[in-house]
């Protein structure tokens, strides 16, 4: 069984400019989430999708941050403007549902300059 | 709310020697535990999950850990560790209700094993 698959790895971008990443779950996993993980710190939560609708974003920064997933598989998650304290590694994981397991993704390592 | 504390946020031990990395949970609710393992660059990685049962649950790579409600406690143990444990572990917990679970996955801050040979 393939992964969760998270692309890019690595991105380096200047404050203010765009950043876009992309994860594809595990297959027939209902449940994806994004996690926002600043060094030295456990995984935060950033919005959680059942389906392709948001069930959680509370912690999701609205004025700078977005999420989508189209047809409930793959989710964009958007940063635009990005400031410096968005430097993280952003963790993608899915869940089969009522299965109590979530299966992370190998993040994407965000640098802002 | 939930809230998990990793007690040590770095433990160095030598190949082969015993570890316990702690940690403790609040809740008002019932909740589930997990330990996870970050490698170098990688995703986190299931080491075990405590659902119900049996409290001493038994995970992968020689990694058990001890559901303690009384003490609000679920360490991490290994008999003998290797070069290769080498990495972070995280302590999370989620609340449920009926069998299922709801709201966020909470962690804790991170153990950083070192093992030394």
């Amino acid at each position: 069984e393939a992964g969760v698959a998270q692309s890019p790895r690595y991105k380096i971008i200047e404050k203010r400019q765009s950043v876009a990443f992309w994860c594809n779950p595990i297959s027939g996993h209902a449940t994806l989430y994004w996690y926002q993980q600043i060094l030295g710190q456990g995984p935060k939560l950033l919005i959680q999708f059942q389906n392709n609708g948001v069930v959680d974003d509370s912690q999701l920064p609205k004025d700078r941050f977005s999420a989508e997933r189209l047809k409930g598989v793959d989710s964009t998650l958007k940063i635009q403007p990005a400031k410096l304290e968005d430097s993280a590694v952003y963790l993608c994981a899915s869940e089969r549902q009522k299965y109590n397991e979530q299966f992370f993704g190998p993040g994407t390592r965000l640098t802002v300059l | 709310a939930q809230s998990v504390t990793q007690l040590d946020s770095q433990v160095p031990v030598f190949e082969e020697a015993p570890v316990e990395l702690r940690c403790n949970y609040s809740s008002s609710v019932s909740v589930y535990l997990f330990w996870y393992v970050q490698y170098p660059n990688q995703g986190l990685q299931l080491l075990l999950k405590y659902l119900s049962g049996s409290t001493l649950v038994k995970g992968i790579n020689g990694f058990e850990a001890e559901f303690n409600k009384s003490q609000t406690s679920f360490h991490l143990r290994k008999p003998s560790v290797h070069i290769s444990d080498t990495a972070e572990y995280f302590c999370a917990v989620i609340s449920f209700a009926g069998g299922t679970s709801y709201g966020k996955l909470t962690f804790g801050q991170g153990t950083i094993l070192t093992v030394h040979p």
